[in-house]
């Protein structure tokens, strides 16, 4: 079945550190999208990206990178510039840069700073 | 410009009770109109949508919408809730023309027995 695979589910970050959270889809959607999501402020964008090799910075780009080297893969990564990555990101995908079909979602990776 | 509002964070019925809510947009042309669902944990997941053409929408699991212009209202309602509809619902909007969807702030449905 198609869909959006996001991993790990659960990832712990040190302080300091940089992690790479992982978003793949075999929909064949040309647009892919990040988002953060934290409790009672639903859904920022983070970064979005319309067509390979090509990406924009969305709401709270700050301390985040992205690349799109693949039409199926958003990788995203959370650098220590980012200095409150405690939450649940969700990658989304659309078929076209317009949105009117909506989005598909992935499951989730939940971050956690120890 | 584009936005949406989601009246009310939170939100209680009683299993069997209507389930009803509201999101309300602003938009100034057209807008195409969005309703998702999250379980705990979970990614979003679509309910339903209005592009054009019948204003009143059937989704999944039961739910509906309706896109009434004049009040720029896209409410969701079920007839009769169940347990398993306890989850967060989020409505969002999309004018189309290369502008990105614009999500609320979310409405957690909780179902009491």
């Amino acid at each position: 079945d198609g869909g959006i695979t996001q991993s790990p589910k659960y990832l712990f970050r040190k302080e300091g550190q940089n992690v790479t959270l992982s978003c793949e889809q075999n929909l064949n959607h040309d647009a892919m999208y990040w988002y953060r999501q934290d409790p009672g402020q639903g859904l920022r964008l983070i970064y979005y990206s319309q067509i390979v090799n090509d990406f924009q910075k969305g709401d709270i780009a700050e301390g985040y990178s992205v690349s799109r080297e693949k039409k199926e893969s958003f990788p995203l990564t959370v650098t220590s510039a980012q200095k409150n990555p405690t939450a649940f990101y969700l990658c989304a995908s659309s078929p076209d840069r317009t949105g009117i079909f909506g989005y598909t979602f992935g499951s989730g990776t939940r971050l956690t700073v120890v | 410009a584009q936005s949406v509002t989601q009246l009310g964070s939170h939100v209680s019925v009683s299993e069997g009770a209507l389930v009803l809510l509201r999101c309300n947009y602003s938009s100034s042309v057209p807008p195409y109109l969005f309703w998702y669902v999250q379980y705990p944990n979970q990614g979003l997941q679509l309910l339903l949508k209005y592009t054009t053409g019948a204003t009143l929408v059937k989704g999944i699991n039961g739910f509906e919408a309706e896109f009434k212009k004049s009040e720029t209202s896209f409410h969701l309602t079920k007839p009769s809730a169940h347990m398993s509809d306890a989850a967060e619902y989020f409505c969002a909007v999309c004018t189309g023309g290369y502008q990105k969807v614009t999500f609320g702030t979310g409405t957690k449905l909780q179902v009491i027995p």
